[in-house]
């Protein structure tokens, strides 16, 4: 069955550092894979998406992901964070052969100090 | 045009008693799920309509739920005799035709909460 894990619960950075938030997906087909964002009081944004072709992707707000097939990984990297991006982040894989049936990892926490 | 809209945004009920909440996704978008994401958790795939296709009901946790789409527009989810695991998050999203790499617009959710 298809399932994303997303090993950091939490994630605390300075700002202005740099960031990394870990992906890892289970399906046996080219996975479609989101990364979607939810800011305090506001709904689940997209950052970027990955279906086919480059296998680094660029998204909204300087976020980028790289698709790695043979660790079956997509990782989220920002080079420099800025407080504004503290927000919880899902991973998600969509199921194709029918519709954009989404499955979200449990989300990762990220904690900016100034 | 408008995002998704979903009311109420807060709802506190009394176990045992029936809910319902409700969606408007965007209009012109024939795609409508309905997610639920629990304290801590992610967020959990409940329904989908497409149309006037049958719906996929796969993630509906048990036949206390269900959901309804009323002329490919708004959509209703109810929740029967409502139990305090119930409490959570519902999140409603819309998108244009349902393709499997369509970006997706997530509602605000209603805050479900049941004493």
């Amino acid at each position: 069955a298809q399932s994303v894990t997303q090993p950091d619960i939490h994630i605390t950075v300075s700002e202005g550092a740099s960031l990394e938030l870990r992906c890892n997906y289970s399906y046996g087909a080219t996975p479609y894979l989101f990364w979607y964002v939810q800011s305090p009081g506001q709904g689940l944004q997209l950052l970027l998406k990955y279906f086919s072709g480059d296998t680094l992707v660029q998204g909204i707000k300087g976020f980028e992901a790289e698709f790695k097939r043979s660790q079956s990984s997509f990782n989220l990297r920002k080079p420099s964070v800025h407080w504004s991006d503290a927000a919880e982040y899902f991973c998600a894989v969509g199921v194709s052969g029918g519709y954009n049936k989404l499955i979200f990892g449990a989300g990762t926490r990220l904690a900016v100090h100034p | 045009g408008a995002g998704v809209s979903q009311s109420p945004s807060n709802k506190v009920t009394e176990k045992g008693k029936d809910v319902e909440l409700r969606c408007d996704p965007i209009s012109g978008h024939t795609a409508l799920y309905w997610y639920r994401q629990s304290l801590g958790q992610g967020l959990e795939f409940l329904i989908y309509f497409q149309g006037n296709s049958a719906p996929d009901k796969s993630g509906l946790p048990s036949d206390r739920f269900s959901a309804e789409r009323t002329g490919g527009s708004v959509s209703t989810l109810t929740i029967q005799r409502t139990q305090q695991e119930d409490s959570a998050v519902y999140l409603c999203a819309s998108s244009p035709s349902g393709g499997p790499n369509e970006k997706l617009f997530f509602g605000s959710g209603t805050q479900l909460s049941v004493l």
